[in-house]
């Protein structure tokens, strides 16, 4: 079958650095995605990775690797406002989205 | 750019009515829309992927004479819940695809409809 694994919940202070990793088992890779969705509101785009590496914007960083099957989001400078969930999503060998639950994360002061 | 609005973002009704809910591409056309149902505290889960002009692919499970979508134009999809029932109580959101076809678009969800069943 098709995996998506992420943490369910994380914790960060406010100003430090957190990693959201998320390993994938999908039948075939057409890239992934991280999305940002605030309680209540619909996901917003925040990546896409097709190639191994880092992809740097800004604050957030997302980084491939596909021989392990794994990601992560690096997120810099934690503000308040970043409490969100964070969504890893694939795309497998029929470009059909496959999510993953979504990491809760809580920043505090 | 990248713009994808839901109308409307609040609907209550009654049970057995049908409701309308729109998801249009503003600055951009989008070749297929996707139309999810997310519960309280869960993920998203994909109900169904419509592509302008031809028959909406459902998922398993959900029902395509309860749940009917319609993508008219290349900006614009409907999805109808027909006799609403309080368990389809849910945030509806829908996406729309950019990029080049073949399924590599990145999707842009609209801001969710809400949906009430009293």
């Amino acid at each position: 079958g098709q995996n998506i694994d992420q943490p369910t919940e994380m914790t960060a202070t406010e100003g430090a650095i957190v990693q959201i990793n998320c390993t994938y088992q999908t039948s075939g890779f057409n890239g992934l995605f991280w999305y940002q969705q605030h309680a209540g509101e619909a996901p917003t785009f925040l990546s896409y990775n097709v190639l191994d590496g880092l992809e740097e914007k800004g604050r957030f960083s997302s980084f491939l690797s596909r021989s392990k099957g794994y990601s992560y989001l690096l997120l810099k400078e934690l503000q308040m406002k970043d409490s969100a969930s964070y969504l890893c999503a694939v795309k497998d060998s029929n470009y059909q989205l496959i999510w993953g639950a979504g990491t809760k994360l809580i920043i505090k002061p | 750019g990248a713009v994808v609005s839901q109308h409307p973002s609040w609907v209550i009704c009654k049970s057995g009515t049908s409701v309308k809910i729109e998801c249009r591409s503003l600055d951009f056309q989008a070749t297929t829309m996707f139309w999810y149902r997310q519960f309280p505290k869960q993920s998203l889960m994909l109900m169904a992927t419509s592509n302008e002009g031809s028959k909406a692919t459902y998922e398993q499970g959900v029902e395509k004479d309860k749940f009917l979508i319609n993508h008219a134009s290349l900006t614009l999809s409907t999805l109808t819940v027909t006799s609403a029932h309080p368990e389809d109580s849910s945030f509806y959101i829908c996406s729309a695809g950019t990029g080049t076809s073949g399924g590599q678009e990145t999707q842009y969800f609209g801001p969710g409809t809400r949906l009430l069943v009293l």
